[in-house]
């Protein structure tokens, strides 16, 4: 079983807020990935990180920032929630070599409530 | 552009009553295509990996098969704890770091 973990798995919070949704992964994978689903909608991909020092903003355009310090910790921030950040958000790692990028392994998630 | 399209969106089985589910996809490069299943407030749990037409891959009840356009997830017999989403994707271009680009998912009920 991968070994992912996001905290909190629940936050609500009012508008204005800074907020930092942490994850950690203890596999030494290089690559790690933030992802944001909303109810009966398919993933997207809002960051990933290739390894330490390295960030990259996805497909969905998103007001948070990440930040890789340690290959184990990817976390991310949101500066001043809104309501239109209420989602859930979901971190992922994977393995990279030969080339070939490999399956990924999902944490909990953590669902963001902004009132 | 990359695209993953799942249908049913929902399926409905009783207990042992066999089925498959269609993922349809168009990728300029396959470069790999996985499935997932997610249980309710829960995170993607992986199942397979596909990587060339032709492939297939079982675990207990579920094998996947892959073909060049679609790939199928074939459940057998299925129990009340196979319901759950399954989750189908692609990988995007190797220097856009790998992302997985996702379908919308099937939710499977399997009543006893």
């Amino acid at each position: 079983e991968a070994d992912i973990y996001q905290t909190p798995r629940y936050l609500v919070i009012g508008t204005g807020k800074k907020i930092t949704l942490e994850c950690s992964q203890t596999m030494g994978h290089d690559k790690m990935y933030w992802y944001q689903q909303d109810p009966g909608m398919e993933l997207h991909l809002i960051h990933y990180s290739y390894g330490v020092n390295s960030t990259e903003k996805g497909d969905l355009s998103s007001e948070s920032t990440v930040s890789r310090i340690r290959t184990e910790h990817f976390p991310l921030t949101l500066e001043s929630a809104r309501p239109s950040h209420t989602s859930q958000y979901l971190c992922a790692s994977s393995e990279e070599g030969g080339g070939r990028h490999y399956e990924q392994y999902f944490g909990p998630g953590t669902r963001l409530t902004v009132t | 552009e990359d695209q993953v399209t799942q249908s049913p969106e929902a399926l409905r089985l009783q207990e042992g009553e066999s089925s498959s589910l269609n993922c349809s996809y168009t990728v300029s490069g396959l470069r790999g295509l996985f499935w997932y299943r997610q249980d309710p407030g829960k995170g993607p749990e992986f199942l397979f990996t596909l990587y060339s037409a032709g492939e297939e891959k079982e675990k207990e009840r579920l094998k996947a098969t892959l073909t060049k356009k679609e790939s199928f997830l074939h459940i057998t017999a299925p129990k009340p704890e196979d319901s759950a989403t399954y989750l189908c994707a692609v990988q995007g271009p190797y220097n856009q770091g790998g992302k997985l680009i996702f379908g919308q998912g099937t939710e499977l009920s399997v009543k006893p």
